[in-house]
């Protein structure tokens, strides 16, 4: 069965270095998101991504933020400088419709010291 | 404001019990709604959903989820819990005027009990 894969599954990284976190949606789907959950709290939507540009974000997806589709198959989500407050599971989903179910990852733990 | 509430953080049932975990919604179109589970250190994982049509939704696993306009809720059900059910759930909404963006409730942990 098709599954989103996300790399690294945990990432450690100095206050104000910059991470690359990777996610490879499932092939035939056009709709690509990020979420983050900070430990404890609720899953937070960050930005939706379809034909190569954001489709929606949210506040939290600020200028330190950025998404790109390099190539066919992988979507990665970048953070210019990392700040304590960015430690948190993040999740990578997809879907074939804008509004169908989406597809998750298993995530990816970025701790930031 | 577009919202999810999950009124209860967690909830324990013995092993063999009924199980209905609670969710109500704030949305101002018609909402698609979800659950996902969450076992520990895994990803989100749909159960079911509702777009439309029959209110009562059969999902993985053997659950269920019954979605009422008039009480804007979508609660999840289980005749019988077993012990493999123990896990974080979350409800989930979202809608045509949103892009495909989900809007997550806070969760609801299970424990069962043997």
């Amino acid at each position: 069965e098709p599954e989103v894969t996300q790399t690294p599954s945990h990432q450690v990284t100095q206050m104000g270095q910059e991470v690359i976190l990777r996610c490879v949606p499932i092939s035939n789907h056009l709709y690509f998101y990020w979420y983050r959950q900070i430990l404890g709290q609720k899953v937070e939507f960050l930005v939706s991504f379809y034909n190569n540009e954001i489709s929606e974000k949210s506040e939290i997806f600020d200028d330190q933020f950025s998404v790109e589709r390099p190539d066919g198959s992988n979507f990665t989500l970048k953070i210019r400088s990392t700040k304590l407050e960015d430690s948190a599971m993040y999740f990578c989903a997809s879907s074939v419709g804008g509004y169908n179910e989406q597809f998750f990852g298993p995530g990816t733990r970025l701790t930031v010291l | 404001a577009q919202s999810v509430t999950q009124p209860d953080i967690h909830i324990t049932v013995s092993e063999g019990a009924s199980l209905e975990l609670r969710c109500n919604y704030s949305y101002g179109a018609t909402p698609y709604l979800f659950w996902y589970v969450q076992s520990p250190g895994q990803g989100l994982q749909l159960l079911l959903k509702y777009f439309s049509g029959d209110t009562l939704v059969q999902g993985i696993k053997g659950f269920e989820a019954e979605f009422k306009r008039s009480q804007s809720s979508f609660n999840l059900r289980k005749p019988s819990v077993h012990w493999s059910d123990a896990a974080e759930y979350f409800c989930a909404v979202g809608g045509r005027n949103q892009g495909g963006k989900l809007i997550f409730g806070q969760g609801t942990e299970l424990s069962v009990k043997p």
